[in-house]
Parts: structure tokens; sequence; C-alpha cells
């Protein structure tokens, strides 16, 4: 099963500053059709999740442009330009590229 | 507009079976042999991370996770826009919420993963 680590737990942000969310992976994320089945999802307090990205970059509909996704294989960074008050929630990180599916631990963002 | 809801027991003893099921609108659980839509069940159980359980496709494949393949099933109605998971000799550890979503393939483009969610149903397994 495909392991995948978001260190930290928690990260504090700054209204209007940048923010890095890592995601680690313990195999490569590349699929053998070509594409890395790696995605974002966001959980705000008291809602079930959403997705940001996926396929590394690729935003979904309604995602605001401050958020952005880039790595390659096992190393994946989620970036939001400029943090909003609505931003704060349980970042995960979701592998598709193997079975079983799996998630990260997820990293607390808040103020 | 895409909408995914779970309903089922909000409490079951250990040993009983949980049957929860996905009702869903927007869209149908079919597909082609180019794309299609896929229904997955995942929980998070307290102070684990979301685990995904099994996938039903268009076409009616079915995948599960490994440790749990011996005690969950899952089917689709597509008449009645709906998915059903049943998980049998349930045990204290099977605490969590459990969600529905959806997932989104096309033979061009590959898998759009996780697109839209249910709100998600919280199950307490009493020993």
């Amino acid at each position: 099963e495909i392991v995948l680590t978001q260190p930290p737990l928690s990260s504090p942000v700054t209204l209007g500053q940048p923010a890095s969310i890592p995601c680690r992976s313990s195999e490569t994320l590349l699929h053998n059709d070509g594409n890395t089945y790696l995605s974002w999802l966001q959980q705000r307090p008291g809602q079930s999740p959403r997705l940001l990205l996926y396929k590394i970059s690729h935003r979904f509909s309604g995602v605001p442009d401050r958020f952005s996704g880039s790595g390659a294989g096992t190393a994946f960074t989620l970036k939001i330009s400029r943090v909003e008050a609505e931003d704060v929630g349980i970042y995960y990180c979701a592998q598709a590229t193997q079975f079983p599916w799996t998630f990260g631990q997820g990293t607390q963002v808040e103020l | 507009q895409v909408t995914l809801r779970e309903s089922g027991p909000a409490l079951v003893k250990s040993t009983q079976t949980l049957t929860l099921t996905c009702s869903f609108s927007g869209f149908s659980l079919s597909g082609s042999g180019v794309s299609g839509m896929s229904l997955s069940w995942i929980r998070r159980s307290p102070g684990k991370a979301l685990e995904w359980l099994a996938r039903v496709d268009w076409d009616d494949d079915k995948y599960y996770r490994p440790s749990l393949k011996a005690r969950v099933t899952i089917y689709k109605d597509t008449s009645r826009n709906q998915v059903v998971l049943t998980m049998t000799n349930v045990d204290p550890v099977d605490t969590g919420t459990y969600f529905c979503a959806r997932s989104y393939f096309d033979s061009s483009s590959g898998w759009q993963s996780f697109d839209y969610w249910g709100q998600g149903i919280p199950v307490t397994v009493s020993s």
C-alpha cells in the first residue's frame, strides 16, 4: 500500500501571505498510462472534503487560482499564493495511481 | 448539479452487518468504453486518516481495500441512482464517518478522482 506523508500535521499561516503544504509518497505515483494521480482535497470545519486539484496541478471547477500544485514522482506541494480566512481547514493529499487508493493524514492550516 | 447523500443507521452493534446507501443525482453511474463514472466509499475513523474502502465503476467492476475485502460488498442500482455498501461483522474500530465520493474517468485524460463528496454519515459501533 502506498503511504502518503504530510509533515507537518499543523501549519500556522498569515492572512495575505503564501503557504505551502508538502506531501511525500512511499512510491512513485506515475501511472503506466502516463498520468500522475495525485489530488489535493480541502476539508473546512464541519464540511465534507472538497476537491481542489487533481493530477498534481489541474484545478477543479470553481477552485480559486490562488491554489496551485506542483511536483512529480514521490514529492508534491500544494501552494496557496495569498491565504484568505476561508482557507482554514485540513488539507489532504490523495493518490489514485495504485490500489488501494490512499490519503495522507492531513495538514491542519490555521491562522 | 451533482449531489450525493449517505444514509443508514447511526448506531450498530458489534458483530452486526452495517448497510449504507449513497443516493446521488446530477449524473448517471453509467458510461461507454471511453468514459464513465465510479463511486467510492471512504471513511474517517477517530484519530485516523481518510481510508478508501471500495469502488464500483460504470461497467460494474468492483474494487476493495484488501484488508476489508472479506467483510465488505459494494453494488450499484443504476435505475435508482444508488450505491450500497455492506460491511459484515462490524467492530468498534469501524466507528467513524462514512462518505461516498464520485470519480470520473475519460480514456483521453485519465481519472479525475474524488471530485464530488456527500456530507458523510457518522456511524458508531457499540460493543
